[in-house]
């Protein structure tokens, strides 16, 4: 059973935030979310992880609720290079990264 | 560039072939991981190596074998080729096999099989 549901796609304005929502209601203790991207056909980039706390870099902000059943990923102001398959994917520290079916984000002009 | 280098680029061959896919981890990193990227199955774990050694297995075919050499560099070799097994094939390497390693993928490699 998939561990995260993610909406199949979405569209965001350019220069807009852009929030991806990710439900992992199963989530355990012991498991970290993680956010990968895949711009068309190329190789996934990694983005962001946490664990309960919020976490933000250069790339994006990550905050995940209090009962950690969900999170969204945060990119504050969307440009057409943030056009990609998005990836929320819950494991532990030693569990292999299994992508699931992503959200595509379409940042439009 | 993520400093994992996949060769080759792309690869035509026909069915019933053998061919071998190189990847170069990057710097320092010791775990190598191999993925498949079809269009109906989406990006699929296939099997890593930490170290020369095997680590973990996924949805690996029978007919499909990698190795990690002592220097680190991994080779997926895929061989009475299909159809089916046309698809992009990633590598993306660790430095460590486990804790909170973020995994940096290469370019990969667009295998058509005619």
């Amino acid at each position: 059973d998939a561990k995260t549901t993610q909406p199949p796609s979405m569209d965001c304005a350019e220069g807009r935030a852009a929030n991806l929502p990710c439900n992992h209601s199963t989530i355990s203790g012991n498991e970290y979310v993680y956010w990968y991207r895949q711009i068309h056909s190329q190789g996934p980039q990694y983005i962001i992880h946490g664990l309960k706390n919020n976490e933000t870099n250069e790339m994006a902000s990550l905050i995940i609720t209090e009962d950690r059943k969900s999170s969204t990923l945060i990119l504050p102001h969307a440009t057409l290079r943030d056009t990609a398959v998005y990836y929320c994917i819950v494991k532990t520290s030693y569990d292999k990264v299994i992508f699931g079916p992503g959200t595509s984000l379409s940042v439009i002009p | 560039d993520s400093g994992v280098t996949q060769t080759p680029k792309h690869l035509i061959t026909a069915t019933g072939q053998r061919v071998t896919l190189r990847c170069s981890p990057r710097s320092g990193d010791l775990s190598v991981y191999w993925y498949q990227q079809s269009l109906d199955q989406g990006l699929q774990f296939l099997i890593q190596y930490y170290n020369g050694e095997e680590r973990a297995k996924g949805n690996i075919l029978e007919r499909f074998s990698a190795q990690q050499f002592p220097d680190l560099h991994s080779e997926l070799n895929l061989s009475s080729l299909e159809l089916g097994d046309s698809a992009l094939y990633f590598c993306a390497s660790s430095r460590n096999p486990s804790g909170n390693e973020k995994l940096f993928f290469g370019s990969g490699t667009q295998l058509s099989v005619l």
